[in-house]
């Protein structure tokens, strides 16, 4: 089995600050994860992946989130917020042989 | 290549109407989905298929909902009666496998069903 939890629906921040969005994860194997992101009347596109790697994942945009196993986190940042950035995004879990599991995912907000 | 691509964007029909809401996979891809999108529910996996046959149905919510993929680049999903709580946002992904791999995902099909 296999699940995932995003930790806050919204998360505020002024342009120019640090993103941080939590994640947190279950699964019975070793899970591939994943942060997808959703902006307004679009589908969603895949930000960054983690497959048992290097356990800091480089995305697109400046986006980036750490493995930690202890944890069982996989939280995404980024160093300093775009307007750009405000969106919906989907911390996405998969172990096995099993497809994607979606968190409830979490709103970006971006004030100037 | 033009990614994934669905067909109606907004799809407006009253309660009891037949629905049918239509997808094209990126050529190549071996796996298609159909999922729900819902404020309520968040995104939810109705079904998908492997070489163009259904594996997991389990998320289809009820027999008011089918879907067909009868060759590699074309996938429906039906609804048949619509109900209003039917009213949501339809994706439709395609990978190259099904599992632990990138989706790509269409813009989506918005059903309002009054």
């Amino acid at each position: 089995a296999q699940s995932v939890t995003q930790l806050d629906s919204h998360v505020s921040v002024s342009e120019g600050t640090p993103v941080l969005l939590r994640c947190n994860y279950s699964s019975s194997y070793s899970p591939s994860l994943f942060w997808y992101v959703q902006h307004p009347n679009k589908g969603l596109q895949l930000l960054l992946k983690y497959t048992s790697a290097a356990t800091l994942v480089k995305g697109i945009n400046g986006f980036e989130a750490e493995f930690k196993k202890s944890e069982t986190s996989f939280h995404l940042t980024k160093p300093s917020a775009h307007m750009s950035d405000a969106a919906e995004y989907f911390c996405v879990v998969s172990a096995g042989y099993s497809t994607l599991t979606f968190g409830k995912g979490t709103m970006l907000l971006v004030s100037p | 290549d033009a990614g994934v691509i669905q067909s109606p964007r907004h799809e407006v029909t009253e309660m009891g109407q037949e629905v049918t809401l239509r997808c094209k996979p990126i050529s190549g891809h071996n796996s298609l989905f159909w999922y729900r999108q819902t404020m309520m529910r968040g995104l939810e996996l109705l079904i998908y298929f492997n070489n163009n046959v259904p594996i997991d149905d389990s998320g289809m919510p009820e027999d008011r909902f089918s879907a067909k993929m009868p060759n590699a680049s074309f996938s429906t999903l039906k609804i048949q009666p619509s109900e209003p709580r039917d009213s949501a946002v339809y994706f439709c992904a395609s990978s190259f496998s099904a599992a632990n791999e990138k989706l790509f995902f269409g813009s989506g099909t918005q059903l309002s069903v009054l």
